[in-house]
């Protein structure tokens, strides 16, 4: 157990429309970082939130946007979706680097 | 060229047998990560190296830091070991936190 969740677990969506994930890490955690893994690929950089502002960002479009709160949740918003941004969604929060990974939500777009 | 390469891509072990998996990177790093994820996505970190040599039960990790270069041991592999194994380094400075991975190697062992 990580102590970090992710919500949902599975989701379906159809190309153009818009898809909001959820990460709630362990208190204190103060970093969380988003990666996209698509199938057979190990997990890409997508942003880092610390202190709920936008901390780094990977090669992503500004279509993927986040949000951190204050109770250490945070949220990865993906607008106009893609048929290739199909894929694992995870987030990880980091404490005296450390990392603790999320179990992902699967994001299919059709 | 990816920055971060891990060899080999597949391996496939007998139980018992001791398993190597290797890992290069081409940047200046702050820390590297060694982390399992089994089917289903769950990534769990194992080891997060800065320099030397780690244990934890029946995994080792060692990086050289010089020759940018980390690898990941495992003795007397079980079947329970089959995940993927994954590889990433973290830069440092403003990257704190911020990982770029490796393509993982998929570990079968066979009973």
């Amino acid at each position: 157990e990580t102590g970090v969740t992710q919500s949902p677990t599975h989701l379906i969506k159809t190309r153009g429309q818009q898809v909001t994930l959820r990460c709630s890490s362990q208190s204190g955690h103060n970093t969380v970082s988003w990666y996209q893994q698509a199938l057979g690929q190990g997990p890409q950089f997508i942003f880092q939130y610390y202190r709920e502002e936008e901390n780094g960002r990977g090669n992503f479009p500004p279509r993927f946007s986040g949000l951190q709160f204050p109770n250490y949740s945070s949220e990865l918003n993906v607008n106009a979706l893609e048929l290739d941004d199909s894929a694992l969604y995870l987030c990880a929060s980091s404490k005296q680097g450390q990392q603790y990974f999320g179990p992902g939500t699967r994001l299919t777009v059709t | 060229k990816n920055e971060v390469e891990q060899s080999p891509q597949n391996l496939t072990a007998q139980e018992g047998e001791f398993i190597t998996i290797n890992c290069s990177y081409s940047v200046g790093i702050s820390a590297l990560h060694w982390l399992q994820q089994h089917p289903g996505g769950g990534i769990v970190s194992l080891f997060m190296l800065s320099s030397g040599k780690k244990k934890h039960g029946r995994l080792i990790a060692t990086i050289n830091i010089q020759e940018k270069h980390s690898s990941l041991h495992i003795t007397a592999s079980h079947p329970r070991d089959s995940a993927v194994y994954i590889c990433a380094v973290e830069a440092g400075g403003t990257s704190y936190g911020k990982l770029t991975f490796g393509q993982g190697t998929i570990l079968t062992v066979h009973p």
